[in-house]
């Protein structure tokens, strides 16, 4: 079965860079959600999107900012990267549940970025 | 974390025993979800168990849910080696919006010894 595609799946950058991260969601999953877990953390929400909007937000940096597309992909962009930055990205996928929200998450492996 | 939080943090077993983890939170939630990771890896959704449930079997899985104490428990009956992993439990609060997020609680490492 196909699962949550995340790429690249490692990143190295200098402090003050950008970074782009990519993930394609689950075939048919029109929701993508976006976590970052730092080492021996917990994941941490930073931001979702259903049908290409902007659903929920979290702690997400103002030097970072995400969209969805019109083929449901999602980016995470991120600007003036800080030590602070290095963590695990996870980005996980759901279809709608209409009845009572309780579809579990997908998640895809992350992608571990390294800031130095 | 905000929401969840396990106990214990860490736990070691022999391979064969049961292993019981623990999760308590803060809000009304709309369900609970326990997930498994294995180091470095992605979150792996085990079971999900909603407020008007008390219990929940999935395989060797249970899980128990005590919404007037805000807490869950999972546990794991006759652990393998590769149950070797750290498990986060996760809840959805009462909330009308669409596509609720997870909010997660600390991880506890779970090590199965052979």
């Amino acid at each position: 079965a196909a699962g949550v595609i995340q790429s690249p799946r490692h990143l190295i950058k200098e402090k003050r860079e950008t970074a782009t991260l990519k993930c394609y969601p689950i075939p048919r999953h029109d929701t993508v959600y976006w976590y970052q877990q730092g080492p021996g953390q917990d994941p941490q929400f930073l931001i979702s999107f259903y049908e290409k909007m902007q659903s929920d937000k979290g702690s997400i940096p103002d030097r970072f900012s995400a969209q969805q597309f019109s083929d449901y992909h999602s980016e995470l962009n991120m600007s003036s990267l800080e030590l602070g930055d290095s963590a695990l990205y996870f980005c996980a996928s759901s279809p709608r549940d209409r009845s009572s929200y309780n579809s579990p998450l997908h998640f895809g492996n992350g992608t571990r970025l390294t800031v130095t | 974390s905000q929401q969840g939080e396990e106990d214990p943090q860490a736990l070691s077993i022999q391979e064969g025993e049961n292993a019981t983890m623990n999760c308590s939170y803060k809000t009304s939630i709309n369900n609970l979800q326990w997930y498994r990771q294995n180091s470095g890896r992605g979150l792996v959704h085990l079971i999900l168990i909603r407020s008007n449930e008390r219990e929940k079997h999935s395989g060797r899985l249970r899980v128990t849910l005590d919404t007037s104490k805000k807490s869950s428990s999972l546990l794991i009956t006759a652990s393998r080696a590769a149950d070797t992993a750290s498990y986060f439990c996760a809840t959805v609060i009462s909330y009308t919006g669409a596509n609720s997020k997870l909010t997660f609680g600390k991880g506890i490492t779970l090590s199965v010894r052979p």
